[in-house]
């Protein structure tokens, strides 16, 4: 599985954009960068998924540079509910199969300050 | 659309003890995922079932073990329980197709003594 670099913590001023930086370079042609979050004792979070394009949702948006050695996570308006531990993963099978794992890192934690 | 559910969220057992932990996933989802998750290892892949087949498998002794049923539902054993099995043991599903995003469960909390 491809290794992934993040910093360990990041601060954000509440309702400005965080931007969470991730290195894969060693990224294969056929794997996604997933990023996930999670918020003390519960769950992972799924956030945003890509392959080589640039993609939004209602949360975040995913940039992923054109060599797809690295990509950054966004949050436009980070409010105190976005801290949290962030994890980028690069795994999955474009056209293939995924078999279920992911490997976690230990991931960026976020804090949001008021 | 409900989402994974995890039963129970709390278990306490004793050293030597076995356990089972359940789960059912997202409606339609064919593959559920088992992670175990502690402070000093952080998340860690434990094994994948899919469509009642095992399909892929971490690094973790045999004590560890799952089954999946017709219906998806997975449940995750470990036997012979030791103090360092204490953790959050997570699962996650998804589809199984090779881009799908997986959605993970709250979790059990297992505390071994």
């Amino acid at each position: 599985d491809a290794k992934t670099t993040q910093p360990p913590s990041m601060d954000c001023a509440e309702g400005r954009a965080a931007n969470l930086p991730c290195n894969h370079s060693t990224i294969s042609g056929n794997e996604y960068v997933y990023w996930y979050r999670q918020i003390h004792s519960q769950g992972p979070q799924y956030i945003i998924h890509g392959l080589k394009n640039n993609e939004t949702n209602e949360m975040a948006s995913l940039i992923i540079t054109e060599d797809r050695k690295s990509s950054t996570l966004i949050l436009p308006h980070a409010t105190l509910r976005d801290t949290a531990v962030y994890y980028c993963i690069v795994g999955g099978n474009a056209g293939g199969t995924s078999y279920g794992k992911l490997t976690f890192g230990q991931g960026t934690i976020l804090t949001v300050h008021p | 659309k409900a989402g994974v559910t995890q039963t129970p969220r709390y278990l306490i057992k004793t050293r030597g003890q076995q356990v089972t932990l359940s789960c059912s996933p997202i409606s339609g989802h064919r593959s559920v995922s088992w992670y175990q998750q502690t402070p000093g290892q952080g998340l860690q892949f434990l094994f994948e079932y899919f469509s009642e087949t095992q399909r892929n498998k971490g690094n973790f002794p045999g004590r560890f073990s799952g089954r999946q049923f017709s219906n998806s539902r997975s449940e995750m054993n470990v036997s012979t329980l030791e103090l360092g099995d204490s953790a959050l043991y997570l699962c996650a599903s998804s589809s199984g197709q090779g881009g799908a995003e997986a959605f993970f469960g709250q979790g059990t909390r297992l505390t071994v003594v």
